[in-house]
């Protein structure tokens, strides 16, 4: 399945942070969600094939990698309070709308 | 915009039947998805639709009309364990972003 880590993690408001994501095997999109506590997922941006393939309405500090192996990083820089929610990996077998998300478990940032 | 909207909060009994909404742009529309998400764990897939009409699966089955930007998520004889937030979610045929509504969390009592 799509394994993140960490699972938990506590950083200050100004900090940098970076969140793994390992993809499920065979499947090489990944997307990368914000959900804050109470609601849905907010879409932060999608890789295929190691390039950035769209972005939601969320500001530059906010960055991405996909490494060939479909492993992936989410980064935040100057992290700011409202930053605190649960960080969502999902990995599809193939770019394109039709195809389900599978979901890791997430890692739940706090920004103190 | 992507506006997808569904009920915050439902309550229904134990054994009984409850039907989520969920309303969406029809404008590019592709296709949608039912996601269900147990607190604290990670959004798990229930159905997709593209066409119009009824998809079952078990207990649960969903359905689409795509001219009325519609779709309704319907769980039978329900269960305690049923419990959770489903999401509605949009894929649209200009980018390959899926978009979620957020979410109705349904409270089953006894």
């Amino acid at each position: 399945g799509v394994t993140q880590s960490p699972t938990h993690l506590i950083k200050t408001r100004g900090q940098q942070v970076t969140l793994r994501c390992s993809s499920q095997s065979g499947h090489n999109t990944v997307s990368w969600y914000q959900q804050a506590l109470g609601q849905g997922p907010q879409f932060i941006f999608q890789y295929y094939r190691e390039e950035e393939n769209g972005r939601g309405n969320f500001p530059p500090r906010f960055s991405g990698l996909q490494f060939p192996n479909d492993s992936s990083e989410l980064n935040v820089n100057a992290l700011e309070l409202d930053d605190s929610a649960l960080y969502l990996c999902a990995s599809s077998p193939y770019g394109g709308q039709n195809s389900p998300l599978h979901f890791g478990n997430g890692t739940r940032l706090t920004v103190t | 915009g992507q506006n997808i909207d569904q009920p915050t909060e439902m309550t229904a009994t134990e054994g009984a039947i409850v039907q989520i909404n969920c309303t969406y742009q029809t404008s590019g529309f592709n296709g949608l998805f039912w996601y269900q998400q147990h607190a604290g764990e990670a959004p798990t897939f229930l159905s997709y639709n593209v066409l119009d009409g009824l998809e079952e699966k078990g207990r649960f089955s969903s359905f689409l009309s795509r001219s009325k930007g519609y779709s309704y998520l319907l769980l039978k004889e329900l269960q305690m364990k049923d419990s959770a937030s489903y999401l509605c979610a949009v894929s649209w045929n200009r980018d390959d972003k899926i978009i979620f509504g957020k979410g109705t969390r349904l409270h089953i009592l006894p």
